[in-house]
């Protein structure tokens, strides 16, 4: 049974801080690895994924995945008021499998 | 932006009641995923179908909830007899088979009373 824990439960940053975000995961065989983020009221919304080992950036934000800690993160440079909303790590095993989901990190961004 | 439609937004249903929602996936995405979003942001996994073919799904969902896809209609998702814990905000995503990206569309939040 996959366990996803994702820290901190919440976060205040100042506008243009950086952001950490953390995931770990309990089953070795997971294969693919998301950040999602849901403004509230919103439906949840692909952020980015990682499949290897490593780093992969995307403007502003970077995810980062070391399979052998069973950890990934997320970090958002430039932190804006605009990406105040629920951040949820995901994992699954197979192309069409399901989601397991950490319980969501609350970022707030303050202008 | 996603292009999943879930209907209706809200529904609000008594004790003992069926409560039946729907969604029509992006155009040529055979996979379909319903989840139960709760209160505290906790994400359940219920069931997703592959076409018309369930690939998996959870024991609750084999005794209370009902879900089909059939072909050229609605996927929909339906509790037999809703209980207060049902309660929640129900997703629905879809994913091409060979691209792992799940589309989640704005949700139905279900009240029961």
């Amino acid at each position: 049974q996959q366990n996803v824990q994702q820290s901190p439960e919440s976060l205040i940053v100042p506008e243009g801080a950086r952001t950490s975000l953390n995931c770990t995961f309990s089953d070795s065989a997971s294969q693919y690895f998301w950040w999602y983020r849901q403004h509230s009221g919103k439906a949840p919304k692909a952020l980015m994924s990682i499949f290897s080992n490593g780093e992969k950036e995307e403007g502003r934000f970077t995810i980062h995945l070391n399979k052998a800690s069973l950890h990934f993160s997320l970090h958002i440079r430039d932190s804006q008021p605009s990406d105040s909303a629920l951040y949820l790590c995901a994992v699954k095993r197979t192309n069409t499998g399901k989601l397991t989901f950490g319980d969501g990190t609350v970022l707030t961004v303050k202008p | 932006n996603s292009k999943v439609i879930q209907t209706p937004r809200y529904l609000v249903k008594g004790q003992g009641q069926k409560a039946k929602m729907r969604c029509i996936p992006e155009k040529g995405h055979p996979v379909v995923f319903w989840y139960q979003q709760n209160k505290n942001n906790e994400f359940k996994f219920l069931i997703n179908f592959q076409n018309q073919e369930v690939l998996q799904q959870i024991d609750m969902t084999e005794k209370r909830f009902s879900a089909e896809c059939p072909s050229n209609s609605p996927c929909s998702l339906e509790i037999q007899s809703s209980e207060a814990g049902d309660s929640a905000l129900y997703l629905c995503a879809s994913s091409l088979i060979n691209q792992d990206t799940q589309y989640f569309g704005p949700g139905t939040r279900l009240l029961v009373l």
